[in-house]
């Protein structure tokens, strides 16, 4: 019954590697998110998609490219991983098309702890 | 663009209260949220103000005042899983996501 979910949980790479992380909501939200914390906790929106249809896309690297199968999937997919890419990744979802609206909160999945050496 | 400012650590005992404050700036306003997020887990939705003055919640409680720039989270009754850190957010100018500030760190010990 789990509302926002992501594989894998832990990821461990190598430099240069491609890697995807997938997530998925069975709330019936049209808008989802992926959110990068880093080591001090700092957590930054990255995409934002509605009805898959990409409507943020704060300045990260052009390695990162999300991809919306369809409205209930957003995946992150990430080319030729750094050293700073070693954080905990979220997904969140939320009703709505205006984003995060009185009571439209957020809800965030477990999050994906990627570590790259 | 979106500022925000919230004390990095608070420590405090069971069965005090602490308030957790936040000032932000921002182009545009269309609310703010207090979110708990304990060690190794995701954040969860604790509260919304979006207009002026207090909304209260069981032991937690969340103070707005637009024309200060200024919030506040009340916690009363501290417990030991009250340890963890609160985040302060506000929507992003065109209100489709929330920006978040670095996020307060409560420890509370017995």
């Amino acid at each position: 019954d789990t509302a926002v979910s992501q594989t894998p949980k832990y990821l461990v790479t190598q430099m240069g590697n491609d890697k995807s992380i997938k997530c998925e909501q069975n709330l019936g939200h049209d808008t989802m998110y992926w959110y990068k914390q880093d080591s001090k906790k700092f957590l930054k929106i990255m995409f934002s998609y509605n009805n898959k249809e990409l409507i943020i896309n704060e300045t990260v690297p052009n390695r990162f490219s999300p991809k919306s199968p369809d409205k209930a999937h957003l995946n992150l997919h990430i080319n030729s991983l750094e050293l700073g890419d070693s954080a905990v990744y979220f997904c969140a979802s939320t009703s709505g098309s205006g984003g995060p609206r009185p009571y439209n909160e957020q809800f965030f999945g477990p999050g994906t702890r990627l570590t790259v050496l | 663009g979106q500022n925000i400012d919230q004390p990095t650590e608070m420590t405090a005992t069971e069965g005090a209260i602490v308030q957790i404050n936040c000032t932000y700036q921002t182009s545009g306003f269309n609310g703010l949220f207090w979110y708990q997020q304990h060690a190794g887990e995701a954040p969860t939705f604790l509260s919304y103000n979006v207009l002026d003055g207090l909304e209260e919640k069981g032991r937690f409680s969340s103070f707005l005042s637009r024309s200060k720039g200024y919030s506040y989270l009340l916690l009363k009754e501290l417990q030991m899983k009250d340890s963890a850190s609160y985040l302060c957010a506000v929507t992003n100018q065109a209100g489709t996501a929330l920006i978040f500030g670095k996020g307060t760190t409560l420890s509370v010990s017995s």
